[in-house]
């Protein structure tokens, strides 16, 4: 059984604050990381996949890195805004199994 | 295409009742995945299908639980004499096929399951 681990379990922060959230699996067999944000009452999407040692994802204040040998991922975000409110959720594959196993998610609240 | 859907959104039912809830997935994909979400919780791998094998399922899936995709299109999942253990969300997502960690799961909307 693979354990997908995430921490913190939740995070309150004001608006503007800084944050980062962990994202820990097993360090033997990876193929590959993903990172989804859940929004109350919509689907989870995706925000980033991760498949190389080493690789560091960006998309506007959010960005990602992937330690594949010591069995952790970062999720930074910059400057939190409200909208930023959601789970974030990491999942992971290995290289013998086809389904992609979830962490049980951060859930990030933004004060204004 | 408008995504993953899932029917119903809700479904309100008595112990020991079956149900079953249906996801389309995107026309193009040809993985599905069903996952269970309760409070507090990550989605919880059930079970997933590669066109119309069903290739993996979870050892914590009680034999209650069956899924199909009969013509690797849209899937169904069945729950037989439903207990208050199985409120919880629902969620379908699909794919593309292959070897690539790169192909992210789209979700759809949840059916959302409450036992009485």
């Amino acid at each position: 059984i693979l354990n997908v681990e995430q921490s913190p379990q939740s995070l309150h922060v004001q608006e503007g604050d800084s944050t980062n959230f962990t994202c820990s699996f097993p360090s033997s067999n990876f193929y590959a990381l993903h990172w989804y944000r859940w929004e109350t009452a919509k689907s989870p999407e995706a925000l980033f996949v991760m498949t190389l040692n080493g690789d560091e994802k960006k998309k506007g204040r959010i960005s990602a890195t992937l330690n594949t040998k010591e069995g952790y991922s970062y999720l930074y975000i910059k400057g939190s805004q409200p909208e930023d409110s959601a789970t974030y959720l990491c999942a992971f594959r290995d290289y013998n199994n086809n389904d992609m196993r979830f962490g049980a998610g951060t859930r990030l609240t933004v004060k204004p | 295409d408008t995504g993953v859907s899932q029917d119903p959104r809700h479904k309100i039912t008595k112990r020991g009742q079956n149900v079953t809830f249906r996801c389309d997935p995107i026309s193009e994909h040809n993985r599905l995945y069903w996952y269970r979400q309760t409070l507090g919780q990550g989605p919880e791998f059930l079970t997933y299908f590669q066109n119309e094998a069903q290739l993996e399922k979870s050892r914590l899936l009680s034999d209650r639980f069956s899924a199909e995709r009969p013509k690797g299109s849209f899937s169904t999942l069945e729950i037989q004499r439903t207990e208050q253990g199985d409120s919880a969300m629902y969620l379908c997502a699909s794919s593309l096929g292959g070897r690539s960690g790169a192909n992210v799961l789209t979700f759809g909307a949840g059916s959302r399951l409450t036992v009485l």
